[in-house]
């Protein structure tokens, strides 16, 4: 297994695009994370899963947001109606079991989204 | 709610220098400690972490000591190298399974 992977590692977009991201999280983590991070900034929760079943979202989630992770395998983000305030790295990061104290979350390298 | 503040960077060090970054805390209930690094061009990796108070994380010549009285997770290391420049992030985990993170540290090392 070769970590967690994120596609596309870079998006340019005009605003009021579309953009989905992808991440393929460790084969045998049933929990998947996504988190942003903007410049100079720490990591801000965005949203998980627990296979299927996304089990908590951010208040920074707005509605253009939405996040799938369909059979419980890989996950996309999508962002509609970009704004210049999205341009952030998008990460994602996988852990097995209750990784409630964060141990076994592996990230992936992350998308970074500019928004123009 | 839960939050991490970390000494602003960079911070700036010849090889072989002492390091500190500090962190301290604000959560309620018994949170996990973590220290995350993120060399350049790379995804954020685990450095060490810590359960409960008192209990020491280390890894790769870097500690770190869960204090509880002073809601402090200082990281240390006592000798850098300059393959340690990264750019190093304290954070938290509660009852739920996502992390707060602090803004993060950049560390530079110089020869």
């Amino acid at each position: 297994d070769t970590g967690v992977s994120q596609d596309p590692r870079h998006k340019i977009t005009k605003r009021g695009q579309n953009v989905t991201f992808r991440c393929d999280p460790i084969s045998e983590h049933n929990r998947l994370y996504w988190y942003r991070q903007t410049l100079g900034q720490g990591p801000e929760f965005l949203t998980y899963f627990q296979n299927e079943a996304q089990l908590e979202k951010s208040r920074l989630l707005s509605d253009r947001f939405s996040a799938e992770r369909p059979k419980g395998s890989f996950s996309t983000l999508e962002i509609q109606r970009t704004e210049q305030g999205d341009s952030a790295m998008y990460l994602c990061a996988s852990s097995l079991g209750g990784g409630a104290i964060g141990y076994g979350y592996t990230f992936g390298s992350g998308t970074r989204l500019t928004v123009v | 709610g839960n939050s991490v503040t970390q000494m602003e960077g960079p911070v700036t060090l010849s090889e072989e220098a002492f390091l500190t970054i500090n962190c301290t805390y604000t959560a309620t209930g018994y949170p996990s400690l973590f220290w995350y690094v993120q060399y350049p061009g790379e995804g954020l990796q685990l450095l060490l972490k810590a359960t409960k108070a008192d209990d020491k994380g280390s890894n790769k010549g870097f500690e770190a000591t869960y204090r509880k009285e002073t809601t402090s997770f200082h990281l240390e290391k006592g000798s850098v190298q300059v393959s340690d420049s990264a750019v190093y992030f304290c954070a938290l985990t509660g009852t739920a399974s996502k992390l707060t993170f602090g803004t993060g540290t950049r560390l530079q090392v110089t020869l």
